[in-house]
């Protein structure tokens, strides 16, 4: 397996532009989270999946936002109208749910930058 | 809403100097992560603890979590320059929010040879 795949690395879009990220999670992990992340900060929570269904969600998380996973494998974020104060790192993580003890294992995010 | 607090946000030593890095909050957590991420990578974990009290080690690196399971410390007993990161404490929801982690803002660790 090789981990938790997220795409694209880097996007740079132009203020009120729609953008979609995706990631693939580690095959066996039924759990899936979205994170975001701002220079100099710890990730926030943004929403979690256990398989297809979304069990929670963040109320920093504006209605520009949707998370989707459909059949439980890999999952997409959309940001609609994006905003300059999108600008951040998406991280993407995975884990089973019985061993959330175990800890996550992250991809390597998606770095978005709105102009 | 449950909140971690770290401390120092920002470390920089020499080569060969120890260091202890906090993590606290006022609320009870099932469980107590800490990761290290390097600059344009996810995060990556290090170590898991579960038990108040619990002491884990690895390596140069000892993990600590409270016997309330509120707070947990990170030392480091002889950094070297591949130590330095960002490391991150991230506690563990109970209840209907099981799974998800909740992070502390994170301390940027820099040694210097």
């Amino acid at each position: 397996d090789t981990g938790v795949s997220q795409n694209p690395r880097h996007k740079i879009t132009k203020r009120g532009q729609n953008v979609t990220f995706r990631c693939d999670p580690i095959s066996e992990h039924n759990r899936l989270y979205w994170y975001r992340q701002t220079l100099g900060q710890g990730p926030e929570f943004l929403t979690y999946f256990q398989n297809e269904a979304q069990l929670e969600k963040s109320r920093l998380l504006s209605d520009r936002f949707s998370a989707e996973r459909p059949k439980g494998s890999f999952s997409t974020l959309e940001i609609q109208r994006t905003e300059q104060g999108d600008s951040a790192m998406y991280l993407c993580a995975s884990s089973l749910s019985v061993k959330t003890s175990y800890g996550y294992t992250f991809g390597s995010g998606t770095r978005l930058t709105v102009v | 809403t449950q909140l971690l607090e770290q401390s120092p946000q920002f470390l920089s030593i020499q080569e060969g100097e120890n260091l202890t890095v906090y993590c606290n909050s006022s609320s009870v957590f099932s469980s107590l992560q800490w990761y290290r991420q390097e600059p344009g990578e996810g995060p990556v974990l290090l170590v898991t603890v579960v038990t108040g009290g619990e002491v884990k080690k690895l390596k140069r690196l000892t993990f600590q979590f409270g016997d309330a399971r509120k707070d947990s410390s990170l030392h480091i007993t002889a950094a070297q320059p591949g130590d330095t990161g960002l490391y991150l404490c991230a506690g563990g929801a109970g209840g209907t929010s099981y799974g998800k982690l909740t992070f502390g803002q994170g301390t940027i660790l820099t040694v210097h040879p």
